[in-house]
């Protein structure tokens, strides 16, 4: 089946740093990628809209100077995270549908990136 | 309201145990449903959609009533590895993608 690739699986930075978090959909074209973070026991909360070509739509509440969203090609777009912060500690999850399906078609998830700021 | 509520459970069952998880969702436009499964760390996965007919996938049958505006998940004949948290997921107008907060199932030998 299709297959979304999440690189790195796990990173710990400083405080002040950014950290870049890639998004891959390895066998299928996705001209629409969704972000999402989930903190422990929680539902996932989607953070914004990638659109290959195109700025990302950003869900309420979600800075969007704070979390840069870059999708340059229709297999890839990266999420990062700027002056992160230990409140940003997070687990972060993209996923992808297959473009041209709608809204029934299968959302794909990455193994998702697991965030710790000193 | 939210948009997607599901009871968080958790849900500790013997083995073999049938259980069932109810989700309901606000906006009365939402297209299509889903359950996910998602483990403990890992990312969520598919386990079934969910049609106006209902669907049934072996011991999972997915349940859809456009009127209460509610979507059900019936777990028949629990195993160990059902164990998980599983999320109610509704799509809205366009591609926006709403999850509820999941219900966690534990499955007890």
């Amino acid at each position: 089946g299709a297959v979304v690739s999440q690189h790195p699986s796990r990173v710990i930075c400083k405080s002040g740093t950014s950290v870049k978090i890639e998004c891959r959909s390895l066998d299928f074209q996705a001209t629409t990628m969704f972000w999402y973070r989930q903190f422990p026991k929680k539902s996932l909360m989607l953070m914004a809209t990638s659109n290959e070509g195109s700025k990302a739509t950003y869900e309420q509440g979600v800075e969007k100077d704070k979390f840069l969203i870059n999708h340059a090609s229709l297999t890839l777009s990266t999420l990062t995270v700027t002056s992160a912060h230990p409140e940003d500690s997070s687990f972060y999850i993209c996923s992808a549908r297959a473009t041209g399906q709608g809204p029934t078609g299968e959302l794909f998830f990455g193994e998702g990136s697991r965030l710790t700021v000193l | 309201r939210k948009e997607v509520e599901q009871d968080p459970g958790p849900f500790n069952v013997p083995e073999g145990a049938t259980v069932a998880f109810n989700c309901t969702y606000s906006n009365s436009a939402s297209q299509s449903f889903f359950w996910y499964r998602q483990d403990c760390r890992k990312e969520p996965k598919l386990l079934m959609s969910v049609y106006s007919s209902g669907n049934e996938d072996g011991r999972f049958t997915a349940q859809l009533n456009r009127a209460s505006q509610y979507i059900s998940l019936l777990i028949r004949d629990s195993k160990l590895s059902d164990s998980a948290t599983y999320l109610c997921v509704v799509n809205g107008g366009g591609f926006k993608t709403i999850f509820g907060a999941g219900t966690r199932l534990f499955v007890k030998a």
